[in-house]
C-alpha cells in the first residue's frame, strides 16, 4: 500500500460548485498533514494545514480522522483560479531532528467557466 | 528574501555526462530535501539532510549523491546521468517545529537526458 494515497482525478467541475478531494496515508506514526497545491510547471506551495478538530480557511475545508488515516479538503463556490493540482501531504518525524514529507500524486482539478 | 534558491532552472545533458544542481535557502532551516517529480508518479524523495554535515537516503536515491556544503546550501550530482533520470527536480526546506514543518520550495529544475 502506498504510504499516501489520493483520489485519481482528474476533476472537471463548474465554477460555484463544491469539490472535495480525499487521501488516505498508512504510517500511523504520521504526525503531522498538509494540503499543498501546484500551478502547472511551478513548485507547491502550502495551501493549508490539517489539524485534528478540522479547520477552514475562507472557502477551504480540512477535515482529519486519525482512526481511518484519512484526510480530506473540501472547496466551496469553486473559481477558476483554483485550477491546479492538490498534493496530500503526510509528515513524520524520522529522527535527529529531521522530518519526512510524504506526497501523494495529486489530483487535478480543473474549473470551467 | 530570495527563499529557497535552484540553479540551473533548465539543463539538458547526453547520457554518461555528470553535472551537479545547486539549492541555497536564506531561512534558516536545518532540514533540506531534494525531490523528482515524473508524470504520474508525484513528488518522491532521493536525498534529504536533516542538518549540516548528515545526509539520508530517501525514495529514490540510485544514480544521486548529495552534498551538505553549509547550513545554506545543498547539492544534488548526477555522476553519470540516464534517460530514467529526466525529470524535474525541487529542493526543498523545512524547520523544525512539530507542527509547523511546512516545506519551502525552489522553483525547479528541468532536466533532460538525451
Amino acid at each position: 500500500r502506498k504510504e499516501v494515497e489520493q483520489d485519481p482525478g482528474p476533476f472537471n467541475v463548474p465554477e460555484g460548485a463544491t469539490v472535495a478531494f480525499n487521501c488516505t496515508y498508512s504510517n500511523s506514526a504520521s504526525q503531522s498533514f498538509f494540503w499543498y497545491r501546484q500551478d502547472c510547471r511551478k513548485e507547491p506551495k502550502l495551501l493549508m494545514s490539517v489539524y485534528s478538530s478540522g479547520n477552514e480557511d475562507g472557502r477551504f475545508t480540512a477535515q482529519l480522522n486519525r482512526a481511518s488515516q484519512y484526510i480530506s479538503l473540501l472547496i466551496r463556490d469553486s473559481k477558476l483560479s483554483d485550477s491546479a493540482t492538490y498534493l496530500c501531504v503526510v509528515n513524520k518525524y524520522s529522527g535527529a531532528g529531521s522530518y519526512q514529507l510524504t506526497f501523494g500524486k495529486g489530483t487535478k482539478l480543473s474549473v470551467i467557466p | 528574501n530570495a527563499g529557497v534558491t535552484q540553479t540551473p532552472k533548465f539543463q539538458v545533458l547526453k547520457t554518461g555526462q555528470s553535472m551537479t544542481l545547486q539549492c541555497a535557502q536564506d531561512m534558516n532551516h536545518n532540514s533540506m530535501y531534494w525531490y523528482r517529480q515524473d508524470p504520474g508518479m508525484g513528488l518522491r524523495l532521493i536525498y534529504y539532510s536533516a542538518s549540516e554535515g548528515t545526509t539520508d537516503k530517501g525514495e529514490v536515491p540510485n544514480g544521486y549523491n548529495v552534498s551538505r556544503l553549509n547550513k545554506r546550501e545543498f547539492s544534488l550530482r548526477l555522476e553519470s546521468a540516464a534517460p530514467s533520470q529526466t525529470s524535474v527536480y525541487f529542493c526543498a526546506t523545512n524547520g523544525q517545529r512539530l507542527l509547523n514543518t511546512e516545506a519551502f520550495f525552489g522553483q525547479g529544475t528541468r532536466l533532460t537526458v538525451v
